[in-house]
């Protein structure tokens, strides 16, 4: 997707390190969504943000999104072989009507 | 609770054939969404409803394609003719208005 640009396009870390994932946007953001996927296999929830300067963690994820910026974050704490995957980010963009536009992905590979 | 249901998980079928895709939302969602995935594409979103009705049907790719969605709790996807460029993964999401999606287990289509 052009409106939503991730970077790295893909990862490969040692298990332990930590890891950032980035997600922006050309356009204003209405909501932001992160998803894990294993390729071919359907895409599983992590986060969703709305508000500026908003932060949320599950477990050892934490997603920020900073508003004025048109971005969010995504940082993976000491990384494990479980946490390897597809990363999708995802955003309302155009309206705030629930349509979302994704992210190309970006491919993380955890080393133990 | 049951997540949103797609069938069927895989189906090769010969180039010219009608394929058509099921959907089954999750109930009391009123929002749902038909995408394709592919490794040079990545995540379309192909069409989405609103409380039944088609919002927005600009990623549908041809003519050959086409959704419907006659009640809330059942959608399909149909393509006529198919043709070997269609092969994809088709997910089928669903969501309260203006809340996150919930993706279905995807349908991998290959066309000979």
């Amino acid at each position: 997707s052009q409106e939503l640009e991730q970077s790295p396009q893909s990862l490969i870390v040692q298990e332990g390190k930590n890891l950032t994932i980035n997600c922006t946007s050309s356009k204003t953001l209405y909501g932001l969504y992160w998803y894990k996927q294993k390729y071919g296999e359907g895409l599983i929830f992590l986060m969703m943000l709305q508000k500026g300067g908003e932060e949320k963690s599950h477990e050892k994820i934490t997603a920020k999104l900073d508003e004025k910026k048109q971005q969010s974050s995504l940082h993976i704490t000491a990384s494990q072989p479980s946490h390897a995957g597809i990363y999708l980010c995802g955003a309302d963009i155009y309206t705030n009507a629930g349509k979302s536009t994704f992210g190309d992905g970006t491919t993380l590979t955890v080393k133990p | 609770d049951a997540g949103v249901i797609q069938s069927p998980r895989h189906e090769v079928t010969e180039m010219g054939q009608e394929v058509t895709l099921r959907c089954k939302p999750i109930s009391g969602h009123n929002s749902l969404f038909w995408y394709r995935q592919t490794m040079m594409r990545g995540l379309e979103l192909l069409i989405y409803f609103n409380n039944n009705v088609p919002i927005d049907d600009s990623g549908m790719p041809e003519d050959r394609f086409s959704a419907k969605m006659p009640n809330a709790s059942f959608s399909t996807l149909k393509i006529q003719p198919s043709e070997p460029r269609d092969s994809a993964v088709y997910f089928c999401a669903s969501s309260l208005y203006r809340t996150r999606q919930h993706f279905g287990d995807g349908t991998r289509l290959s066309i000979l």
